[in-house]
C-alpha cells in the first residue's frame, strides 16, 4: 500500500516570503501522480500542481512549483511571493497510474496548516 | 458551469440514528468518489464508482456504510446506527473519468453524532 507523509503539521510565512512545504511518499510503483491540493476554511479542496512520475521536469504553476525526487521519493511545494490568500491547509497526494488496476482513488498526507503573517 | 454540490452543508444526529449524505456530482462526470476527514485519520477514501462498473468499496469502514449512485449521477452516503467515531466531514468528489487526473471536490459534509 501506498503511504504519504507530510512532516510538518504547521508552517508560518511572511507575506512576500518563499516557503517550502514537504512531502514524502512510499510505493513501489513506477507509474504515478503526485498532487498538492489546497483547503482553505470553506473546505473546499483545490487542485494546486500536479506531477506525474514519469516526467523529469518539475512541474510549475505560477507562484507554485515543485521539486519531485524520485529516487528519493520527495515531492515538496514552493510559494514564492506569499499572499495572504495562501493560508489554508495543504495536502499532498498519491495516485496510482495503472489503469489497469481500477483504483483511481487519492492517498492523502495528513496535511501542513500554512499561516501567512502580513 | 456548476462545481460539486452536497448536502446537507452540515448534519448533527444523535447516536444510533440513520443519516444521508447527499452529492450532486458535476454533469458528464463519470467517475465519483467519497472521501471521510476526520481530526484523527486525516482523509480517507471510502468508495469509488465509475459509470456502470461495480463500485469499489474497499475503503468502507463497516458494513454499517453504504453507498449508491442512481442514474450515474447523483450518490448518496448512508450511515446507518451513527456511532461518535463517525463524526468527520464527508467529501464528495467527481473527474470526468477514472483516468483523469483532476478530481473536483465538492465543499463536504460536517457530521457531529451526540
Amino acid at each position: 500500500a501506498q503511504t504519504v507523509t507530510q512532516s510538518q503539521p504547521e508552517m508560518s510565512v511572511q507575506e512576500a516570503e518563499t516557503v517550502t512545504l514537504s512531502c514524502t511518499y512510499d510505493t513501489s510503483e513506477s507509474d504515478y501522480y503526485l498532487f498538492w491540493y489546497k483547503q482553505p476554511p470553506s473546505r473546499q479542496m483545490i487542485l494546486v500542481i500536479r506531477q506525474e512520475a514519469y516526467k523529469q521536469q518539475n512541474a510549475t504553476e505560477n507562484r507554485f512549483s515543485v521539486n519531485f525526487q524520485k529516487a528519493a521519493k520527495s515531492f515538496s511545494l514552493k510559494i514564492s511571493d506569499s499572499q495572504l490568500g495562501d493560508a489554508a491547509m495543504y495536502f499532498c497526494a498519491y495516485r496510482s497510474g495503472d489503469t489497469l488496476a481500477g483504483s483511481y482513488q487519492l492517498t492523502f498526507g495528513k496535511g501542513t496548516k500554512l499561516s501567512v503573517i502580513p | 458551469g456548476a462545481g460539486v454540490s452536497q448536502s446537507p452543508s452540515n448534519k448533527v444526529t444523535e447516536k444510533g440514528k440513520d443519516v444521508e449524505l447527499r452529492c450532486d456530482p458535476i454533469s458528464g462526470h463519470t467517475a465519483l468518489y467519497w472521501y471521510r476527514q476526520s481530526l484523527g485519520q486525516g482523509l480517507e477514501f471510502l468508495i469509488y464508482f465509475q459509470g456502470n462498473s461495480a463500485p469499489d468499496k474497499s475503503g468502507l469502514p463497516s458494513d454499517r456504510f453504504s453507498a449508491e449512485r442512481t442514474g450515474g449521477s447523483v450518490s448518496t452516503l448512508t450511515i446507518q446506527r451513527t456511532q461518535q467515531e463517525d463524526s468527520a466531514v464527508y467529501l464528495c468528489a467527481s473527474s470526468p473519468r477514472g483516468s483523469s487526473y483532476e478530481q473536483y471536490f465538492g465543499p463536504g459534509t460536517r457530521l457531529t453524532v451526540t
